[in-house]
């Protein structure tokens, strides 16, 4: 079965530093691929999504990921954190050639922002 | 467009009582999901549906879980004979017929407490 890993439960940064948040899948195929925040109260907010093309992609409020297949891995990245970063990320992925359209969520990584 | 929204936001219930919750989704979207979250955890996907079709079903749904979607619009997910164990965060989401890429739209969600 197919499976997402975030292996950093919990992760705290400076303001101002860069952020690097880990995922990782376990499938033969490419799935496709998200990531998304939860900060308290809220619902999933959807930060970026990964279908095919251009391994690079940027997403909302200054967020960006890298796909690398030979590393099944699908790394969340921003180049200076904002105290509003604060709160929970997930990575999660779809099988879509398997015509499921259940998303297979990540435990999550709790991000703590330090002034 | 005002989003996926959910009733009740919260839902404390004593064991053995049963519970209904209400998800609207966003009102072009033909598609609609129910997972569930436990603290610490990431979504775990329950059901899904396509118009008013359960199309898709986890082994999470026990016989004591039940979804209806009867005009294809809003849905409701009821919980009967409520075990200490369903105490968990409900959360729905709902995607566009026009998006093939499984982009989907969480509501707030209904944390529910069975005490």
């Amino acid at each position: 079965a197919q499976s997402v890993t975030q292996p950093d439960i919990h992760i705290t940064v400076s303001e101002g530093a860069s952020l690097e948040l880990r995922c990782n899948y376990s499938y033969g195929a490419t799935p496709y691929l998200f990531w998304y925040v939860q900060s308290p109260g809220q619902g999933l907010q959807l930060l970026l999504k990964y279908f095919s093309g251009d391994t690079l992609v940027q997403g909302i409020k200054g967020f960006e990921a890298e796909f690398k297949r030979s590393q099944s891995s699908f790394n969340l990245r921003k180049p200076s954190v904002h105290w509003s970063d604060a709160a929970e990320y997930f990575c999660a992925v779809a099988l879509m050639d398997t015509g499921r359209r259940a998303l297979t969520f990540g435990s999550g990584t709790r991000l703590q922002v330090q002034p | 467009d005002t989003g996926v929204s959910q009733n009740p936001r919260h839902k404390i219930t004593k064991r053995g009582q049963n519970v209904t919750f209400r998800c609207d989704p966003i009102s072009e979207h033909n598609r609609l999901y129910w997972y569930r979250q436990t603290l610490g955890q990431g979504p775990e996907f329950l059901t899904y549906f396509q118009n008013e079709a359960q199309l898709e079903k986890s082994r999470l749904l026990s016989d004591r879980f039940s979804a209806e979607r009867p005009k294809g619009s809003f849905s409701t997910l009821e919980i009967q004979r409520t075990e200490q164990g369903d105490s968990a965060m409900y959360l729905c989401a709902s995607s566009s017929p026009l998006d093939s890429y499984n982009e989907q739209f969480f509501g707030p969600g209904t944390r529910l407490t069975v005490l």
